[in-house]
């Protein structure tokens, strides 16, 4: 079966760089997912890569993808007090529903 | 640009009650998911469909149901509800065409307490 895996908590201080990462186990997964979640709010799409890519850079946000491993990690440059979330990674089923399958969730604080 | 909507975003119940939980998808989009997050964890699936057909199920109770109407809404029937069903639901909305269409694009999610 999937099962996606995180740290729990990431402290950064405010304009260092975050890595938050990640672990997956079904290799047939074809897309990988972040997304952001503030306390007692929806679940907001960051970004995204395709399993043949192993980097993505938007904005202030870099996916670094090692298929071999099956490692994901998402980082934050110049961490803001914004930042201050929980960071959800997600792998989509390969089958034909598309479900996504939720890592624990990264509790990221930004300290002034 | 438009997201998906669920309403209620808060509902209290008694046990025992039954509670319908609403979602309009992105206009377009003709793929609704179901998640259930409990406190302090991640969103599991629980039912998709994709143009008004059942696309998959996980851990949907056997006391809930879901359906999706001709305009693509989606709704969470719940019943016989237990004090273990409070939790956040999430609806979430995709084109559902393969690809990167299938990226799911979340509502604000329905919080739902039962006392």
């Amino acid at each position: 079966g999937e099962d996606v895996e995180q740290s729990l908590f990431l402290s950064v201080r405010e304009g260092d760089s975050s890595v938050i990462n990640c672990t997956y186990t079904d290799s047939s997964s074809t897309y990988l997912y972040w997304y952001k979640q503030e306390p007692g709010a929806g679940l907001q799409l960051l970004t995204y890569i395709f399993s043949n890519m192993d980097m993505k850079q938007d904005q202030r946000l870099t996916v670094l993808l090692n298929k071999k491993d099956k490692h994901l990690s998402l980082r934050i440059a110049d961490t803001q007090t914004g930042d201050s979330a929980i960071y959800f990674c997600a792998e989509q089923s390969s089958g034909s529903a598309r479900q996504l399958t939720f890592g624990s969730g990264t509790q990221l604080t930004v300290l002034p | 640009a438009a997201g998906v909507i669920q309403s209620p975003r808060h509902l209290i119940k008694e046990k025992r009650e039954t509670a319908t939980l609403k979602c309009y998808p992105i206009p377009r989009h003709d793929t609704v998911y179901w998640y259930q997050q409990g406190p302090g964890q991640d969103p599991q699936f629980l039912i998709s469909f994709y143009e008004k057909m059942q696309s998959d199920k996980g851990s949907i109770p056997d006391r809930f149901s879901a359906q999706q109407f001709s305009d693509y809404h989606s709704e969470l029937n719940m019943s016989s509800l237990e004090l273990g069903d409070s939790a956040l639901y999430f609806c979430a909305s995709s084109l559902g065409r393969g690809g990167e269409a299938d990226t799911q694009y979340f509502g604000p999610g329905t919080r739902l307490t039962v006392l």
